[in-house]
């Protein structure tokens, strides 16, 4: 069962505009949501987390937004540069587990 | 730097024959160990939880005696493919996360190839 789905497989978005990345999840107990930024051939680097009790975090270019009674959250990158091209992936978790979305494949084009 | 080193990156090797791959925690200790695998334009799948000291725990529909799971220490967990066959051919992946923290930290993947 796909607990948490990246609905777009893939956004192309020109540099220096704004990259919005999206992610809904189904399952209530998670409570700590991630997101991870992948390059071919190697593992997923954390990029920026946000726990239930918050809507918002924000790390430089990168915020991420939560909305719970939507089951959905969401990454924005702005301004958008093309070394922000590769897969994200966004993960839910609980104490026990965490669970993946597909991947959603940004290009950034110069 | 790496925080999480998997071991090896790479592996081709003949039908029926057994992989082992390597999962270091490098500058912390890890009581529990994820293996993932991912295939192509897929999300990464859980495969099983590894606890030091204890016996893995599987994700429904994974074979146990297929993928072979231990943590001896608190910083290395290995995964054994077991009589590897071309279908077990993936990328997979391990992570790591320190005793009651987030996030997890993830090694760079080995990709296997069953010819």
């Amino acid at each position: 069962d796909q607990q948490v789905k990246q609905n777009s497989p893939s956004l192309s978005v020109q540099e220096g505009r704004i990259s919005i990345l999206n992610c809904d999840y189904t399952n209530s107990m998670f409570d700590y949501f991630l997101w991870y930024k992948k390059y071919p051939a190697e593992g997923p680097t954390f990029l920026i987390s946000i726990s239930s009790i918050k809507d918002k975090n924000e790390d430089g270019r990168f915020t991420v937004f939560l909305n719970k009674s939507a089951k959905h959250l969401s990454l924005h990158i702005v301004p958008s540069q093309p070394g922000d091209s590769a897969v994200y992936f966004c993960a839910a978790s609980d104490d026990n587990d965490m669970r993946f979305g597909a991947g959603t494949r940004l290009t950034v084009k110069p | 730097g790496a925080v999480v080193s998997q071991h090896p990156s790479r592996v081709i090797c003949k039908s029926g024959t057994s992989v082992k791959i390597e999962c270091r925690s490098l500058d912390f200790q890890a009581t529990t160990m994820f293996w993932y695998r991912q295939f192509p334009k897929q999300s990464l799948m859980l495969m099983a939880t590894s606890n030091e000291g204890s016996k893995a725990t599987y994700e429904q529909g994974v074979e146990k005696d297929k993928f072979l799971i231990n943590h001896a220490s608190l910083t290395l967990s290995t995964l054994t493919v077991t009589s590897a066959h071309p279908e077990d051919s993936s990328f997979y992946i391990c992570s790591a996360r320190a005793p009651g923290q987030q996030p997890q930290h993830f090694g760079d993947g080995t990709r296997l190839s069953i010819l």
